[in-house]
């Protein structure tokens, strides 16, 4: 069974960069469509894009100039980078197999935009 | 397309069903899932295709509907079904999520 474990930093400023990475074990990167979808506390869910092995990758048209998401193969992970961060990008990010319906998911990580 | 969910929160009796529903802007098909939420945990995916259960999900969990309207069906309520309730689209990107309805114990 795929296993993802999202990680990087709780706390970003205000105007710079978020940056996580998601470890998938128990499956390859290159064997499955990947996403990234985050939640505000309290609040529902938000799809921030997808990304293949191939190179395609989708953004949210609402984050979309802000938004990358990578793999790294050798690593068996992805990654998010968010730029020019603000309140409203607080919230839990999480990773997830797929890209129509997601069947694993990481447990998730809060991030907090705070000066 | 905005995903709609009724309602808010629904509370009902362990035992009894529950019925939730989920309406779209405009006609997704079939391609819509279900998902569930408990306090502190990542989403599980109960329902794709808009009836069709996910590996390992109990038979008590049903969905049905097609174009706008949706409903997922919990037959008799376990105690560990108490949780929030999400539908989702992905018929055209960005696939979105309905709001979200609360399931409590009455």
């Amino acid at each position: 069974q795929v296993q993802l474990q999202e990680s990087g930093p709780g706390l970003v400023k205000p105007s710079e960069t978020l940056s996580l990475t998601c470890a998938v074990s128990g499956g390859s990167v290159t064997s499955s469509y990947w996403s990234w979808i985050r939640q505000p506390p309290g609040k529902g869910l938000e799809c921030i894009g997808y990304i293949y092995y191939t190179g395609i990758t989708i953004y949210n048209p609402s984050l979309k100039s802000r938004v990358t998401i990578s793999l790294d193969t050798s690593k068996n992970q992805l990654s998010l980078r968010l730029n020019s961060v603000t309140a409203a990008d607080t919230a839990v990010y999480y990773c997830a197999s797929g890209y129509e319906n997601f069947d694993f998911w990481g447990q998730g990580t809060l991030v907090t935009v705070s000066s | 397309i905005v995903m709609t969910q009724s309602p808010a929160t629904l509370s009902v009796s362990p035992g009894e069903r529950a019925t939730l529903s989920c309406r779209a802007s405009q006609s997704v098909s079939s391609n819509l899932a279900w998902y569930q939420q408990k306090p502190g945990q990542a989403p599980r995916l109960l329902i794709y295709g808009a009836s069709a259960r996910a590996t390992g999900i109990p038979a008590r969990f049903s969905g049905s509907g097609s174009g706008t309207e949706f409903t997922l069906t919990i037959s008799s309520l376990q105690s560990e079904d108490f949780a929030i309730y999400y539908c989702q689209h992905y018929n055209n990107w960005p696939y979105t999520f309905g709001q979200g309805t609360k399931l409590e114990i009455k």
